[in-house]
């Protein structure tokens, strides 16, 4: 069975642009996260998507939006690129999500965005 | 002050020593993680910790809930093992991971 799997791999693009990075979940998981690595940083919390609605969401600007489709894949979509947003992105998926419980997320190769 | 502390930033060590990596945290948390990142960027969940000790190989996480305290060891370390380490709490009632800034371990044959 494939791992997480995201798109396309690397990025370019410059001030102003807008970008959709695409994840496919693990067969089976229904709840995906996406996180932000700054260069020489730990990853930082965007959102969390579960049964196509948004669970969570972390402390960043309108311009991020994502959405989770009826196959469970997600879009994260970026607006008005600034030089800021270069960074992996990281796409992780998990089986489903328990309130007392919790469970394991598996995290994709990443997205790495270079904004010029 | 970070939620979650991790220590050292940076570990040198020859081949064949024993490795403990820190990670402290300040909030309750319904899990803890252990995570290698290679250069390239994926992330490689190794541990999933709510209490007690696990052990895959020659890794090895403890959790001291009532510390807010956990530690991964790797035992006779290997260049290969050389990475980033990152430690990751999930918050109670979401999945949200708080991540540390993470160990580069370097092992020098």
């Amino acid at each position: 069975d494939a791992g997480v799997t995201q798109s396309p791999t690397h990025l370019i693009k410059t001030r102003g642009q807008q970008v959709t990075l695409r994840c496919s979940p693990i067969s089976g998981h229904k709840s995906v996260s996406w996180y932000q690595q700054v260069l020489g940083q730990g990853p930082q919390f965007i959102f969390q998507y579960y049964e196509k609605e948004e669970r969570g969401r972390g402390n960043f600007p309108d311009r991020f939006s994502a959405r989770q489709f009826p196959n469970y894949s997600s879009e994260l979509n970026v607006n008005a690129l600034l030089l800021g947003d270069s960074a992996l992105y990281l796409c992780a998926s998990s089986l489903k999500i328990l309130t007392v419980s919790y469970n394991e997320q598996f995290f994709g190769p990443g997205t790495r965005l270079t904004v010029l | 002050k970070n939620e979650v502390e991790q220590s050292p930033q940076n570990l040198t060590a020859q081949e064949g020593e024993f490795i403990t990596i820190n990670c402290s945290y300040s909030v309750g948390i319904s899990a803890l993680h252990w995570l290698q990142q290679h250069p390239g960027g994926g992330i490689v969940s190794l541990f999933m910790l709510s209490s007690g000790k696990k052990k895959h190989g020659r890794l090895i996480a403890t959790i001291n809930i009532q510390e807010k305290h956990s530690s991964l060891h790797i035992t006779a370390s290997h260049p290969r093992d050389s990475a980033v380490y990152i430690c990751a709490v999930r918050n109670f009632g979401n999945e949200k991971l708080t991540f540390g800034t993470g160990t580069r371990l370097t092992i020098i044959p």
